[in-house]
């Protein structure tokens, strides 16, 4: 059964420092990958998606991630984080050929001006 | 732009009572899922329905049951409702997953069972 892992439960950085979390999953066969985030008092909202091709995925708001396949991996990153990137990130997976998305526990992210 | 919709922000329910949550998709999607997000537990599916009257269980389906009768409404229903059902409840939908397709999210709803 596919599962996703996020082991950063509370990451605290100040402002313009870069941000790295981690992302693994279970699942040995192919995968949809996707990186959300949810900003305080609001809905869940997609940053990212790795479906294929290119390991190296662009976000919006100057996001981006890197699938390693070896590592079972999506890492999302950001050279410079803002006050406004004060949020929870979601990590979530989902089985080619299967309708069931799968999430992670989430990291808080603290950005302190 | 695609909107979901449930029809609470906040719901107060007594111990024992039946429970329904409505989410409302205008996308035409044929995915639609009920997630509970919980402090420290991230987002767990509860059911999930992949077309009209089709339903799969997801991961903590005990407690509840779904309700599918037309594409666009998909309603989470709690039998009997108990304090540990105390929670955010999410709905989201998607086309079918395949590459490029993602799931949308509601606003959630705040259900406090006492």
């Amino acid at each position: 059964a596919q599962s996703v892992s996020q082991h950063n439960h509370h990451v605290i950085l100040s402002e313009a420092a870069s941000l790295e979390l981690g992302c693994n999953y279970s699942y040995g066969g192919t995968v949809n990958l996707f990186w959300y985030v949810q900003y305080p008092g609001q809905h869940l909202q997609l940053l990212l998606k790795y479906f294929s091709g290119d390991p190296l995925v662009k976000g919006i708001k100057g996001f981006e991630a890197e699938f390693i396949k070896s590592k079972f991996s999506l890492n999302l990153r950001k050279p410079s984080v803002q006050w406004s990137d004060t949020a929870e990130y979601f990590c979530a997976v989902n089985e080619r050929g299967y309708q069931k998305v799968t999430f992670g526990t989430g990291t808080k992210l603290q950005v302190i001006p | 732009d695609v909107k979901v919709t449930q029809s609470s922000r906040y719901l107060v329910k007594r111990t024992g009572e039946k429970v329904f949550l409505e989410c409302v998709q205008d996308m035409d999607h044929e995915n639609m899922f009920w997630y509970r997000q919980d402090p420290g537990l991230g987002l767990r599916l509860i059911y999930f329905s992949y077309d009209v009257k089709m339903k799969e269980k997801g991961d903590i389906p005990e407690g509840y049951s779904v309700s599918r009768e037309k594409k666009e409404r998909f309603s989470l229903i709690l039998e009997s409702a108990s304090t540990n059902q105390t929670s955010m409840y999410l709905c989201a939908s998607s086309l079918v997953l395949g590459e490029g397709a993602e799931a949308f999210f509601g606003q959630g709803t705040r259900l406090t069972v006492v």
